[in-house]
């Protein structure tokens, strides 16, 4: 079964600073991969996918991921931030065989002015 | 495209009443999932349909949960009695028709559904 793990469960960080947002996937195949955000109140909304190929991809508002197979993650960056930013990050895990997305418990992304 | 629609955003009732939560998805979209989102447990899928079939209904919690796809534009996501632990937001969303394999798991999500049962 897959599973995703997100270390951070807050993170806090100035606006224009660079930001990384770290996920790991356990998975047995080759895993399909995204990044949504939450606003307050909002539903989610899907920033990037990896599928295949190349292992860095862009989403966005901005965003970007690096895939690394190696390391089982799939980090989500920024290289500055906005206040607008602020809201709750999800990674998740598909597969081709059922369809079915597993979360993480999310990171949750406070931004000073 | 109006998105993934869930009526209503805020839901309030006492213990013991039935509640029926509603989602319509994009038009087009042949996969429709429930998801519920608490503090404790995140999010977990309940129970996902194909072409309005369910496909895999193990998320769902008890038989108290119960959901319906009548046709292609509208699901409901019933709980019949309803307890103060199933308080959560609940989330519907829909995915893409069939283009391959991968395409399936882009899901669109609606706003959500808050429960409140007291």
């Amino acid at each position: 079964a897959q599973s995703v793990t997100q270390p951070d469960i807050h993170i806090t960080v100035s606006e224009g600073a660079s930001l990384e947002l770290r996920c790991n996937y356990s998975y047995g195949a080759t895993p399909y991969l995204f990044w949504y955000v939450q606003s307050p109140g909002q539903g989610l909304q899907l920033l990037l996918k990896y599928f295949s190929g190349d292992t860095l991809v862009q989403g966005i508002k901005g965003f970007e991921a690096e895939f690394k197979r190696s390391q089982s993650s799939f980090n989500l960056r920024k290289p500055s931030v906005h206040w607008s930013d602020a809201a709750e990050y999800f990674c998740a895990v598909g597969a081709s065989s059922n369809y079915k997305l597993t979360f993480g418990k999310g990171t949750l992304l406070t931004v000073n002015p | 495209d109006a998105g993934v629609i869930q009526s209503p955003r805020h839901e309030v009732t006492e213990m013991g009443q039935e509640v029926t939560l509603r989602c319509k998805p994009i038009s087009g979209h042949d996969y429709l999932f429930w998801y519920r989102q608490t503090m404790m447990r995140g999010l977990e899928l309940l129970i996902y349909f194909n072409n309005n079939v369910p496909i895999d209904d193990s998320g769902m919690p008890e038989d108290r949960f119960s959901a319906k796809m009548p046709n292609a534009s509208f699901s409901t996501l019933k709980i019949q009695p309803s307890e103060p632990r199933d308080s959560a937001v609940y989330f519907c969303a829909s995915s893409l028709p069939r283009q391959g394999a991968r395409s399936k798991n882009i899901q669109y999500f609606g706003a959500g559904t808050r429960l409140s049962v007291l």
